[in-house]
């Protein structure tokens, strides 16, 4: 298997422009989480589905942050409009009904 | 709730010499607790898992652990530090049977020296 697949691995973009992160979860997990990574405040998890379905986006930190997972090999992270301060690394990872959890390898964000 | 706290920020052994990295936890059950590495401007991966069998776990890369409940600890050993081991490691804890998201710890850069 390939992995937690993620993409962009880089995106800078432009205080008020709109980024889409994706995700691929390995096949047949069914549990999918994003996470955010700063030096100020370490890995966060912001939310996380089961079968596709929303369980805890409690760590969303605002509205302007969106999570989709349309079908279970595809899910996005949506923040419109970005700001300086979402530059951060976001990891997605997913697992099955054990315990390990496999990260991707990131999408590094640098907002301008 | 559960938590997780790693005791240093920093620790720096020489090539050759026993790394202990220390974890702390906080659960109201009985919790599953890891250990993952991260490797600069790489992804995490998973070292070791403790889920309730054996108290003393045997990880990737010769690392260890212990799950000592009457100390609320996870502490993260290896008799010889090589180079490659220079990453930061996180310790994360999952209450129940692991249903629940994982909660990290703030983790903890490695230096090795040479």
């Amino acid at each position: 298997d390939a992995g937690v697949i993620q993409s962009p691995r880089h995106e800078v973009t432009e205080m008020g422009q709109e980024v889409t992160l994706r995700c691929k979860p390995i096949s047949g997990h069914d549990y999918l989480f994003w996470y955010r990574q700063t030096m100020m405040r370490g890995l966060e998890l912001l939310i996380y589905f089961n079968n596709n379905v929303p369980i805890d986006d409690s760590g969303m930190p605002e509205d302007r942050f969106s999570a989709k997972m349309p079908n279970a090999s595809f899910s996005t992270l949506k923040i419109q409009p970005s700001e300086p301060r979402d530059s951060a690394v976001y990891f997605c990872a997913s697992r099955d009904r054990g315990y390990e959890q496999y990260f991707g390898p990131g999408t590094r964000l640098t907002v301008t | 709730a559960q938590s997780v706290t790693q005791l240093d920020s920093h620790v720096s052994v020489s090539e050759g010499t026993p790394v202990l990295l220390r974890c702390n936890y906080s659960s109201s059950y009985s919790p599953s607790l890891f250990w993952y590495v991260q490797h600069p401007n790489k992804g995490l991966q998973l070292l070791l898992k403790y889920t309730s069998a054996a108290t003393l776990v045997k990880g990737i890369n010769g690392f260890e652990a212990e799950f000592k409940k009457s100390e609320t600890s996870f502490h993260l050993t290896k008799p010889s530090a090589h180079m490659s081991d220079a990453a930061e490691y996180f310790c994360v804890v999952s209450e129940g049977t692991g249903r629940r998201a994982l909660t990290f710890g703030s983790g903890t850069r490695l230096q090795v020296q040479p």
